[in-house]
């Protein structure tokens, strides 16, 4: 079955570092999302990438849609302790609303 | 608020026991989603709703597993037969209408401990 990949599993950085995690899929994606969530809450969503090469910027967020539609990355930059989290991507299949998570990379801020 | 609730927040009950949860979707939102989280991992996808619908259930899910959605506003899920591989975090999500790639809004999750 279809699977998604993210890479690291763990981020420990220091404010003002820089930071990026990796989504990889087993298949091609209609659409990849990217999902928060802080200690003790719930999954919250970013962003949603669709076509091909896309590259979307949130104030300090980049994130990048591969051109086979077969992985994403999200980069923070210049890190704050507000980022601490753990960042989900989420692969998605035309159609159907169904999304596949990775298993997320936990970001750690010292201050 | 107007966000996604679920109903209980927590809930401990005994192996073998019967459990359901409620799901209270965004009013507007006709898709509505099930997952089960558990520590250190993403959420995993066990069916979902487009209206009254069910569209898809997961594989992974087992038969002692069973969800709703009759009036196409909000949802439940029933465990029958707890078991102790059954503790997880289970989420609902909704999505609006018609827009592309179907954003999901989560709401806070149900807590179940099997003991």
């Amino acid at each position: 079955g279809q699977q998604v990949m993210q890479i690291p599993q763990y981020q420990h950085v220091q404010e003002g570092e820089d930071f990026t995690t990796y989504c990889n899929s087993s298949t091609t994606l209609s659409n990849i999302q990217w999902y928060k969530q802080r200690p003790g809450g719930h999954p919250v969503f970013l962003i949603q990438l669709v076509k091909s090469g896309e590259v979307k910027k949130q104030k300090r967020l980049t994130f990048q849609f591969g051109e086979a539609k077969k992985n994403s990355s999200l980069h923070i930059t210049a890190t704050q302790t507000t980022d601490v989290g753990t960042y989900f991507c989420a692969g998605g299949k035309s159609n159907t609303g169904k999304l596949i998570f990775g298993q997320g990379t936990t970001l750690q801020v010292k201050p | 608020d107007t966000g996604v609730s679920q109903n209980p927040r927590h809930k401990i009950t005994k192996r073998g026991q019967n459990v359901t949860f409620r799901c209270d979707p965004i009013s507007e939102h006709n898709r509505l989603y099930w997952y089960r989280q558990t520590l250190g991992q993403g959420p995993e996808f066990l069916t979902y709703f487009q209206n009254e619908a069910q569209l898809e259930k997961s594989r992974l899910l087992s038969d002692r597993f069973s969800a709703e959605r009759p009036k196409g506003s909000f949802s439940t899920l029933e465990i029958q037969r707890t078991e102790q591989g059954d503790s997880a975090m289970y989420l609902c999500a909704s999505s609006p209408k018609l827009r592309l790639g179907y954003e999901q809004y989560f709401g806070p999750g149900t807590r179940l401990t099997v003991t």
